[in-house]
C-alpha cells in the first residue's frame, strides 16, 4: 500500500502549457526526490529536497522546478511543456539521517507532451 | 563516481526455472546494496537489502549476497513463478551520496 501519491497517474497535454506534478507522501519523511524514467526503463535524478525549503538539482539536467513548502508536499512544476518532456515521472521518499534508508516510491505520472 | 552495472535484459524464462540477474557495482567506502522491483504500471518497491560485506539479503524467496572481494550483488531465485515478472533494479547508497545510485534495470519476463 503506498504511502506516497501521485497525481494524475496519466496526463495528456499539448505543447507550451504548464503542468504541476503532485507528490505528497503520509510518512513525515524529510528527503524527497524527483526521478525521470525513460522508455528503457533507466531512471535519473532530476530533483532533490532534504526538507522543507531546501531543494537541489540532481545528475541530469531538466527544465522543470520543484519547492518544498511542506514536509509532506514536493510538487514539480513545468513552466511550458514540450514533446522532450514526455517520460515517466517518479516521486520518492526516504527517511533522513540514514544511508542505509530504502526510497518509497509513488505509483508515477506518465506525461505525455504532444 | 560511484555506478552499478546490471546485466541488460530482457530475460526469458518458464516457470519454476532458476533465476540469476547479475549486478556489479563501483563505489568508494562502503556503501549499502539493494535490489528494487518495478510491477508494470507502479512505482518501485524494496525487494531486499545488504549493508556490509557478506550480508545475504532476502525477500519473497528471492536472495542476494554483498560480496565485497567480487563488487557484486547478484540477485537469485530457486523457482520463478509467472508473477515475478517484472523490471529489476540493482541501487547503491554510498556514505556521501545524495540519493540512491540505480542500475538500469533488467526486465524479467516469467511464462507458464
Amino acid at each position: 500500500e503506498a504511502d506516497i501519491y501521485q497525481t494524475p497517474r496519466y496526463l495528456v497535454i499539448g505543447t507550451g502549457k504548464k503542468i504541476t506534478l503532485e507528490c505528497s507522501q503520509t510518512m513525515g519523511h524529510d528527503k524527497m526526490y524527483w526521478y525521470q524514467q525513460d522508455p528503457g526503463m533507466e531512471l535519473h535524478l532530476i530533483h532533490y529536497s532534504y526538507g522543507v525549503n531546501s531543494t537541489e538539482k540532481g545528475d541530469l539536467s531538466s527544465e522543470s522546478t520543484v519547492s518544498r513548502i511542506r514536509t509532506e508536499h514536493f510538487p514539480l512544476t513545468l513552466e511550458s511543456a514540450r514533446p522532450s518532456h514526455t517520460s515517466q515521472y517518479l516521486c520518492a521518499s526516504s527517511e533522513s539521517g540514514d544511508t542505509n534508508s530504502p526510497l518509497h516510491f509513488g505509483n508515477g505520472t506518465r506525461l505525455t507532451v504532444t | 563516481g560511484d555506478s552499478v552495472t546490471q546485466m541488460e535484459g530482457p530475460v526469458t524464462l518458464s516457470e519454476e526455472a532458476f533465476l540469476t540477474i547479475n549486478c556489479t557495482y563501483t563505489a568508494t567506502g562502503y556503501p549499502s546494496l539493494f535490489w528494487y522491483v518495478q510491477y508494470p504500471g507502479e512505482g518501485l518497491q524494496l525487494l531486499l537489502k545488504a549493508t556490509k560485506a557478506d550480508d545475504k539479503g532476502s525477500n519473497k524467496g528471492f536472495e542476494a549476497t554483498y560480496r565485497k572481494e567480487t563488487t557484486s550483488f547478484h540477485l537469485e531465485k530457486g523457482s520463478v513463478q509467472v508473477s515475478d515478472s517484472a523490471v529489476y533494479f540493482c541501487a547503491l547508497s554510498s556514505w556521501a551520496g545524495t540519493a540512491l545510485i540505480f542500475g538500469k534495470g533488467t526486465t524479467l519476463s516469467v511464462s507458464s
